[in-house]
């Protein structure tokens, strides 16, 4: 089983619309968490942190279930640049940091 | 600017030679990680050190190589004993101290020939 497992896609959706990707997580002792961005042949950048409480930002929205061992993201409003591929990442004690295989997002007008 | 420089950009080598990639980064940062990306996949670990003069294997560390001799840097050795080498390397570093974002090189893509 991977540590870090997402849905490749691609998620191929209107502008406008509202898009969620999950991600689950294998250790229970993951102290981090995280949703990166990255744009074709560029590095991946930090696209917002993970709280339990849950945190919003602007149109994205992140969860995390310790209970399911459950991430997620939610894009409200989706605009052409968010086409991207969205990669969920964990940190693991004490400093391990293992990255899923990133989910496509493609916004069309 | 603060930041990670990762050198070369771009790197061809004939198959069965070692090659150095070189990480420094400037921002103080103990943590340093190296992650390889395969084409339409994500980032896998190769080796990360917590502090200097220390290192630990990540998930694919066969036929890699690195050392930490400073705290700016951080190179990384491909060998001839990894089988596929030709991929997109992208070095990091995080401070633990703060949140423990990544911050990132811009990578480099070697094509072994």
């Amino acid at each position: 089983r991977k540590e870090v497992e997402q849905d490749p896609g691609p998620f191929n959706v209107p502008e406008g619309a509202t898009v969620a990707f999950n991600c689950t997580y294998s250790n229970s002792a993951s102290q981090s968490f995280f949703w990166y961005r990255q744009d074709c042949r560029k590095e991946p950048k930090l696209l917002m942190s993970v709280y339990s409480s849950g945190n919003e930002d602007g149109r994205f929205t992140a969860q995390l279930n310790r209970a399911s061992q459950y991430i997620s993201l939610l894009i409200r409003d989706s605009k052409l640049s968010d086409s991207a591929t969205y990669l969920c990442v964990v940190r693991e004690v004490p400093s391990k940091i293992i990255f899923g295989s990133g989910t496509r997002l493609s916004i069309r007008p | 600017d603060g930041g990670i420089t990762q050198s070369p950009k771009y790197l061809f080598r004939k198959e069965g030679q070692n090659v150095t990639l070189s990480c420094e980064q400037n921002l103080n940062h103990d943590a340093m990680y190296w992650y390889r990306q395969d084409p339409g996949q994500g980032l896998r670990l190769i080796y990360y050190s917590q502090i200097v003069n220390d290192f630990q294997k990540g998930d694919i560390a066969e036929g890699y190589s690195v050392s930490r001799e400073k705290k700016e840097s951080f190179p990384l050795t491909v060998t001839s004993a990894q089988k596929n080498p030709t991929a997109f390397y992208l070095c990091a570093s995080r401070d633990p101290s703060t949140t423990g974002e990544l911050f990132f090189g811009e990578g480099s893509r070697l094509t072994v020939l």
